[in-house]
């Protein structure tokens, strides 16, 4: 099983602020890597995919990168609506896997 | 628009059973690959099951295989999760996701809304 670590668990920032946000997989998951923004109470929504591609409404602030085993999502200029959880997941190999999570709260 | 509602979901005991169903409507539902994912109260999210889009190919977390059963009902628009020996750590909200594709069940967009199940005595 591909097991993904996020970190850190929890991030404070700032409004207008940019937060990054680190994704490492225990092993190569080439390009199949996607994140997900979960407001509470709220189901996740699907961010990215294949590393850095946008689905359709998500704004540019959102963007994503890496490689490999090492994945980052930053959000610049952080906006009231973009405190939330977020989660990676890896769909290179099954069973499925998420990250366990990193929460950006408001500073 | 794409829309999955789930339901089916509630309290059961210890060693029980329970249905969940997911009525998919604003696309083609045959032509992809359909999921459950679980979040447990105060956790994150848990991969479940997959099911290709004919239905011919499945998967399973470790933690239900042998006890869950993911189908579908292509003529119905309806994916369902079969959910026996239940235990107290399947107790979450069980989300419908769709896939991109037929076969793989990659990312997954969108999600329903979820519905919760309790496993308690």
């Amino acid at each position: 099983e591909i097991v993904m670590t996020q970190s850190p668990a929890t991030l404070s920032v700032s409004p207008g602020e940019t937060a990054t946000l680190s994704c490492r997989a225990s092993q190569s998951v080439s390009y199949k890597l996607a994140w997900y923004q979960q407001k509470p109470g709220q189901a996740p929504r699907l961010l990215i995919y294949a590393i850095s591609t946008r689905t359709p409404g998500i704004p540019a602030r959102f963007s994503g990168s890496g490689s490999g085993t090492e994945f980052t999502l930053t959000i610049s200029s952080l906006q009231s609506e973009d405190f939330a959880a977020y989660y990676c997941q890896q769909y290179n190999d099954w069973p499925r896997t998420f990250g366990q999570g990193t929460r950006v709260d408001i500073k | 628009e794409v829309q999955l509602l789930e339901s089916g979901g509630g309290l059961e005991q210890p060693g029980g059973s329970l249905r969940l169903s997911c009525a998919a409507s604003g696309f083609t539902f045959g032509s992809y690959a359909m999921s459950w994912v679980r979040q447990a109260p105060r956790k994150g999210l848990e991969w479940v099951s997959s099911l290709s889009g004919d239905g011919t190919s499945t998967y399973y977390a470790d933690s239900v295989k042998g006890r869950f059963a993911i189908s579908r009902d292509n003529s119905k628009n309806t994916l369902y999760l079969q959910m026996n020996s239940l235990r107290a750590d399947d107790t979450a909200v069980y989300y419908c996701v769709k896939s991109w594709d037929f076969w793989s069940a990659e990312w997954f967009d969108p999600w329903g809304q979820g519905t919760r199940v309790t496993v308690s005595s």
